[in-house]
């Protein structure tokens, strides 16, 4: 079984400074994991994935994340926030078996507010 | 993304029609999926396909049915339409060849269903 922790359900941040969303995940075996963004009123796009390469994953936009074993971690950053940043943001987590019945599993999303 | 086409966009019904929703995409994928979105429960998988001829529940699939019609269309529908299954409807799709490797899946624009 596996699950997802997004630890903020809102973060407000002023345009230019760092972002942190932060995600904890468990799963049964070892995982690949997503962050996926949703504008007001779209879809849900891809920002990055981990799937056991590099522990950091650089995605679209300036973002990026890190995968920490130890800390059951996925953390999303950026080092400057955009007014177009602001969006809801859901961390994934599906387990890496070779079954072909993985299915993903969502957090409950953190709401990106940026200040002007 | 028009990879991933959902009809209709938005749906305004009354308690006990019965609605269906469909969902086409022409990224050739095998899986396809039908989630709904409420605010602060993220996105929960309602019934999934991994083939023409493979239909699965999901974890919500009570009230709702299914009918994957070929490889590139998959219909959600409610038979008896209830006031509780107001929600955002998002059809999604993934590649079996990716199995093992963290498959990503790609999101339909969504549907916004409205029973009173």
């Amino acid at each position: 079984a596996q699950s997802v922790t997004q630890l903020d359900s809102h973060v407000s941040v002023s345009e230019g400074t760092p972002v942190l969303l932060r995600c904890n995940y468990s799963s049964s075996y070892s995982p690949s994991l997503f962050w996926y963004v949703q504008h007001p009123n779209k879809g849900l796009q891809l920002l990055l994935k981990y799937t056991s390469a590099a522990t950091l994953v650089k995605g679209i936009n300036g973002f990026e994340a890190e995968f920490k074993k130890s800390e059951t971690s996925f953390h999303l950053t950026k080092p400057s926030a955009h007014m177009s940043d602001a969006a809801e943001y859901f961390c994934v987590v599906i387990p890496r078996t070779n079954f072909g019945n993985e299915k993903l599993t969502f957090g409950t999303g953190t709401r990106l507010t940026i200040i002007p | 993304d028009a990879d991933v086409t959902q009809t209709p966009r938005n749906r305004i019904t009354k308690t006990g029609k019965r609605i269906m929703l469909e969902c086409s995409q022409t990224k050739g994928h095998d899986r396809m999926y039908w989630y709904r979105q409420d605010p602060g429960l993220g996105l929960r998988l309602i019934y999934y396909s991994f083939d023409v001829k493979d239909i699965n529940k999901g974890e919500i699939s009570d009230g709702y049915s299914v009918s994957r019609q070929a490889q590139a269309k998959f219909s959600l529908s409610l038979e008896s339409a209830i006031p509780n299954q107001t929600a955002l409807y998002f059809c999604a799709t993934s590649d079996l060849r990716a199995t093992g490797t963290g498959n990503e899946q790609f999101f339909g624009p969504g549907t916004r269903l409205t029973v009173l």
